[in-house]
């Protein structure tokens, strides 16, 4: 089944490292796109095909992607990286069949 | 630069009809290869795809939805709405209009966000 697992919440202090981890039997198969949601703001594309940074996008954000698990990675962790982060999966050979989001995850930043 | 602004009512009442509307400004719905897609986000739970528009001119639904959906797509007034029928609280949410762009034979990046409406289903 097209399920994505992400945990429930990642604690980091500021400066330090948050790695998000996003887990489903497909991702081999497919690009994984990670999305930042701030309450009461729209949801922000940070890396799209697994590990691309659109524009605007501060370096800190990078993504990376082994077997059935890929991460986004936040080097040196800032207060506004406070957020829910979403992975979204999705394949080029795979017909379209709507969006599968992850859980989310809630950064906190201590 | 492409914008999506998200419009209807803030209150629906049991059983009755949830209508909403995206306008897009900046670009057309009628051009390109995207899916028009409505997301919500339920109080204290994560992102839910509703369903999508594709550029092909077929529409997609949320399994756990598809009964009750539909969106349809107005070229003439660029922009797509939402119809979601027989609501009840559990469908309060703030939704989310969205571009997201083909790729091959499936979806990808969702890069173009509305701000979000939030709709209260109460008596």
């Amino acid at each position: 089944s097209n399920e994505l697992t992400q945990p429930p919440s990642v604690s980091v202090s500021p400066g330090q490292t948050a790695r998000i981890t996003c887990s489903g039997d497909t991702l081999p198969k497919e690009y994984t796109y990670w999305y930042q949601h701030k309450p009461g703001q729209a949801p922000v594309l940070v890396i799209y095909k697994d590990s691309g940074r659109p524009s605007g996008i501060p370096e800190r954000f990078s993504g990376s992607a082994s077997g059935t698990t890929v991460t986004l990675t936040i080097s040196g962790v800032q207060a506004e990286d406070e957020a829910d982060y979403y992975c979204q999966s999705a394949g080029s050979s795979t017909p379209y069949a709507g969006v599968v989001f992850g859980g989310g995850t809630k950064l906190t930043v201590l | 630069q492409l914008q999506l602004q998200e419009s209807g009512p803030g209150l629906v009442k049991p059983s009755e009809t949830l209508s909403l509307t995206c306008s897009v400004s900046g670009g057309s719905v009628s051009s390109g290869s995207y899916y028009w897609d409505w997301i919500r986000q339920t109080p204290g739970k994560g992102l839910e795809w509703i369903g999508s528009y594709c550029y092909c001119g077929t529409t997609y639904y949320n399994p756990s939805l598809k009964s009750r959906v539909n969106i349809s797509l107005d070229t003439s007034k660029n922009q797509f709405s939402l119809e979601l029928t027989s609501v009840t609280a559990a469908d309060t949410a703030v939704y989310y209009c969205a571009r997201e762009s083909a790729y091959g034979l499936g979806g990808g990046r969702i890069d173009y966000w509305g701000q979000g409406t939030r709709v209260k289903v109460s008596s």
